[in-house]
């Protein structure tokens, strides 16, 4: 039972354009949501994170903004660069403190010049 | 750069053999996580430390056994492992308050031949 959902495993973008990629999750007691963008070999990079008690949160070129109601978030990049080509995971946790996060798949970005 | 420093980045092991896998941050963080991330699929999570002690076990097998000796460093000793248990070992860590992001560290590839 997948609780974090991805359900796009690539999307193609072209640089400059907006990157939009979503994230769906079933369990309700999830209250803490954040992205993560990995290349290969390395390990994953928090990216921006989101507090349920929020609608959305901005740094720089990334923006999360999460629809509860929808038990739905979304991450936008943009402008959209070549080195934002990665697999980027969407994730949650719950609980207050020291909780394991629940991963979804991964959407692999491709920026394409 | 990561912050979460993992050794050693490759491990090849038979399965009668006794290993481990060591795992240091400097970033004052009282909560560490262990991670298993199978090809093509999202990291999953093993073990839980808060303030040094075991506070989540996923239903993880025997043959994996974690050891925290102290804040900075979080240990993963591995015995009698199967093929089936090759895969990437990610370590994270985070501050203990709610609303705390994961920093993760470039993980050990381990084979099991």
């Amino acid at each position: 039972d997948q609780q974090v959902k991805q359900n796009s495993p690539s999307l193609s973008v072209q640089e400059g354009r907006i990157s939009i990629l979503n994230c769906d999750y079933t369990n309700s007691m999830f209250d803490y949501f954040l992205w993560y963008k990995k290349y290969p070999a390395e390990g994953p990079t928090f990216l921006i994170s989101i507090s349920s008690i929020k609608d959305k949160n901005e740094d720089g070129r990334f923006t999360v903004f999460l629809n509860k109601s929808a038990k739905h978030l979304s991450l936008h990049i943009v402008p959209s660069q070549p080195g934002d080509s990665a697999v980027y995971f969407c994730a949650a946790s719950s609980g207050g403190g020291a909780d394991g996060l629940t991963f979804g798949k991964g959407t692999h970005l491709i920026i394409q010049p | 750069d990561t912050e979460v420093t993992q050794t050693p980045k490759h491990l090849v092991m038979g399965m009668t053999n006794k290993k481990s896998l060591k795992c240091e941050q400097h970033m004052g963080h009282r909560a560490m996580y262990w991670y298993k991330q199978k090809a093509k699929k999202p990291p999953e999570l093993m073990f839980v430390y808060s303030y040094e002690k075991l506070s989540i076990n996923e239903s993880v097998p025997s043959r994996f056994s974690p050891e925290c000796p102290n804040s900075s460093l979080l240990n993963l000793h591995l015995h009698a492992l199967q093929p089936e248990d090759s895969a990437l070992y990610l370590c994270a860590s985070s501050h203990t308050g709610a609303d705390q992001p994961q920093h993760f560290g470039d993980g050990t590839r381990l084979s099991i031949l």
